[in-house]
């Protein structure tokens, strides 16, 4: 079965600083990766994702994050951090293993990200 | 504008009694999914639909129900809500079948049952 895990439920980082969230995957097959940023009392939104092709891939406002396949790994960075990157940070992946599994996308647990001033 | 609205925002109820959360999209998306989070659990997908009279049941499935009768359509339904359906939902749309696409996600439904 598919899954991921965000292990860190908070990260703090001075602004200016780089900036990591972590996330690792299960799945079956090859993986459809995501990573989505929820601002309080706002829906998700769509920062990057990992379909094939280039590992590193880069996103919305700065944002970039890195395929290790050896890993299992889809870490989110940003090279210097801002104040208003703070926010709860998901990570999803979806299994294309099999059309059974084609359609449901599994998010990690979330990582709140502080940026200190 | 491209939105995924719901509907209503916020919902206080009681045990038993059935209510429907509706969601919109105006991006002409095949599929939609419904999920609720929960603090430390993240997304728990309920229901999807790859397109019209086309459900399946995500995760978390049990004491919800869904219909997709329209394309731009696709109501959460709880029969007999009990307390622990509290939660925030979120509705969302993409194109495609979410094979390479991305979702657009409602502005969330936070409902209580007392």
């Amino acid at each position: 079965a598919q899954s991921v895990a965000q292990p860190e439920d908070q990260v703090n980082v001075a602004e200016g600083n780089p900036l990591t969230v972590k996330c690792t995957y299960s799945v079956s097959g090859n993986p459809y990766l995501f990573w989505y940023v929820q601002y309080p009392n706002r829906g998700l939104q769509f920062l990057l994702k990992y379909i094939t092709g280039d590992n590193l891939v880069k996103g919305s406002y700065g944002f970039e994050a890195e395929f290790n396949k050896s890993q299992t790994s889809f870490h989110l960075k940003k090279p210097s951090a801002l104040v208003s990157d703070s926010a709860l940070y998901f990570c999803a992946v979806r299994d294309i293993a099999g059309y059974s599994s084609a359609s449901k996308i599994i998010f990690g647990s979330g990582t709140r990200l502080s940026i200190r001033p | 504008e491209a939105q995924v609205t719901q509907n209503p925002r916020y919902l206080i109820t009681v045990t038993g009694k059935k209510l429907t959360v509706t969601c919109s999209q105006n991006m002409n998306h095949e599929y939609m999914s419904w999920y609720r989070q929960d603090p430390g659990l993240g997304l728990r997908q309920i229901y999807y639909s790859m397109n019209v009279e086309v459900t399946d049941k995500g995760d978390v499935p049990e004491g919800y129900k869904v219909s997709r009768k329209e394309k731009r359509n696709f109501p959460l339904i709880l029969e007999s809500p009990s307390p622990n359906q509290t939660s925030l939902y979120f509705c969302a749309s993409s194109s495609q079948g979410i094979r390479t696409d991305t979702q657009y996600f409602g502005p969330g439904t936070r409902l209580t049952v007392l």
